[in-house]
């Protein structure tokens, strides 16, 4: 079974350019969350897909960030336009439907850098 | 606001010992808690979980106890081996519908033959 990809697996831009970042879940995962990782900071919390729903989008740092999810399988993180501090590696993950504390499986990441 | 740490310091062992990582929370009531390992360039990949009405639980070399009086898991490597070698993420989840994990920094564990 192929696990949670992402694309690109690096990224770099100027500031004031857009981004647009990809995520593939496992197939049949109805949950997919995107996460981000500064630089020497804790991984944080983005939002999160319930199918094509946004269940929780209490950690997105502002409206230059716009996620999507359409159709309830693939999902888009779009930066624009980017910022210095936007830099980092951003993880997507996806679980089963139902209950607490189902296993979240991430990606490898896609590493950003802004210019 | 809601806080993790975690042993900030790499924790360096030798092959055989078992090697114990802390994770420290405040201003958090968690539902469960779960361990995470990532490797250089890769994505966290789960190990275990607990739930807080749990006090421990183990999977082969892998133990983690939950104490939420003390707000505090401990996680425990027996037998460690080289290939233990990685870092390790504690992480939080609330009772809400939201499937939101709350991360530590993370541990690195450096096991040496």
């Amino acid at each position: 079974e192929a696990g949670v990809t992402q694309f690109p697996s690096h990224s770099v831009i100027e500031k004031g350019q857009t981004v647009t970042l990809r995520c593939d879940p496992i197939s049949g995962h109805d949950n997919l969350y995107w996460y981000r990782r500064v630089m020497g900071k804790e991984i944080k919390f983005l939002l999160h897909f319930v199918k094509e729903s946004k269940q929780d989008e209490s950690g997105m740092p502002n409206n230059r960030f716009l996620a999507e999810r359409t159709g309830g399988t693939y999902s888009t993180l779009k930066v624009q336009p980017a910022e210095l501090e936007d830099s980092g590696v951003y993880f997507c993950a996806s679980s089963q439907a139902g209950g607490l504390g189902r296993t979240q499986y991430f990606g490898p990441g896609t590493r950003l850098l802004v210019l | 606001s809601q806080k993790i740490e975690q042993n900030s310091e790499a924790l360096n062992i030798q092959e055989g010992k078992t090697a114990t990582l802390t994770c420290n929370y405040t201003n958090y009531s968690p539902a469960y808690l779960q361990w995470y390992r990532q490797d250089p360039g890769r994505g966290p990949v789960f190990l275990l979980l607990i739930r807080e009405n749990e006090k421990e639980k183990r999977k082969e070399r892998l133990k983690v106890t939950f104490d939420t009086t003390l707000k505090q898991s401990l996680f425990h490597i027996t037998a460690s081996q080289p290939a233990d070698s990685a870092t390790y993420l504690c992480a939080l989840g609330g009772s809400s519908n939201t499937g939101k994990l709350i991360f530590g920094q993370g541990t690195t564990l450096q096991v040496k033959p």
